[in-house]
């Protein structure tokens, strides 16, 4: 198990829906991210949370919108998006700062845009 | 800003053999965290190890081990007695202390695994 949830696993939509992604930890922890993970990428860092507050935001679209209402859980609410935004959307939970304690992550949602 | 690159996006190696995949990064900082992760076609992202920058002893956890060259920026990965079951994408990360929640990666490398 792996303490990190992710729903749903797959989503296809069109660019003019509407649909939410979840993420669920039920490890203790208060930092939340939002990954977007492309082939022959990095990593893409989109949204950290850290107990509740939002404390990065990369420069993501308005498409994407986070919501945070615990500190177990994270949604990220898609709105027309584009064929580019397909990628397996990641998220992740830790430990605050200078704990030096690693990401936990979820299974990931593959995301595909019509 | 920092950056962490991996050199070689894709490694192969033969069963029960012993391979390095290599990790640099550019930081400004004295204090930081590097780690090592897998993931394997299940996608899930999986901690494989851990190093504090402050310590001089490279980290080990069974048969993974890291080179840790602190002056020269470099993390290395050597798995040994490689298994089948190593084959994945591995992902050097890295966090400062002391600067927000933010972890930097790579672009990882595909590692096969020859039977």
């Amino acid at each position: 198990e792996t303490g990190v949830t992710q729903t749903p696993r797959h989503l296809v939509m069109g660019m003019t829906n509407k649909k939410s992604l979840k993420c669920e930890q039920h490890l203790g922890h208060n930092a939340m991210y939002w990954y977007k993970q492309s082939a022959k990428k990095p990593l893409e860092l989109m949204f950290v949370y850290n107990f509740k507050e939002q404390t990065e935001n990369n420069s993501v679209p308005s498409r994407f919108s986070p919501e945070c209402p615990n500190s177990s859980h994270l949604f990220l609410h898609l709105h027309t998006l584009q064929p580019e935004d397909s990628a397996l959307y990641l998220c992740a939970s830790s430990q605050p700062q200078g704990a030096g304690q690693p990401q936990h992550f979820g299974d990931g949602t593959r995301l595909s845009i019509l | 800003a920092q950056t962490v690159t991996q050199s070689q996006p894709e490694m192969s190696v033969q069963e029960a053999e012993t391979v390095t995949l290599s990790c640099t990064y550019d930081t400004s900082e004295s204090d930081y965290y590097l780690f090592w992760y897998k993931q394997p076609p299940s996608r899930q992202m999986i901690l494989v190890i851990r190093q504090e920058a402050y310590k001089q002893q490279n980290a080990t956890e069974n048969r993974f081990s890291v080179n840790f060259q602190k002056a020269a920026k470099s993390f290395s990965l050597k798995i040994s007695d490689s298994q089948l079951g190593d084959a994945a994408m591995y992902f050097c990360a890295y966090r400062a202390s002391n600067t927000g929640n933010q972890f930097y990666f790579g672009t990882g490398t595909s590692l096969t695994v020859i039977p």
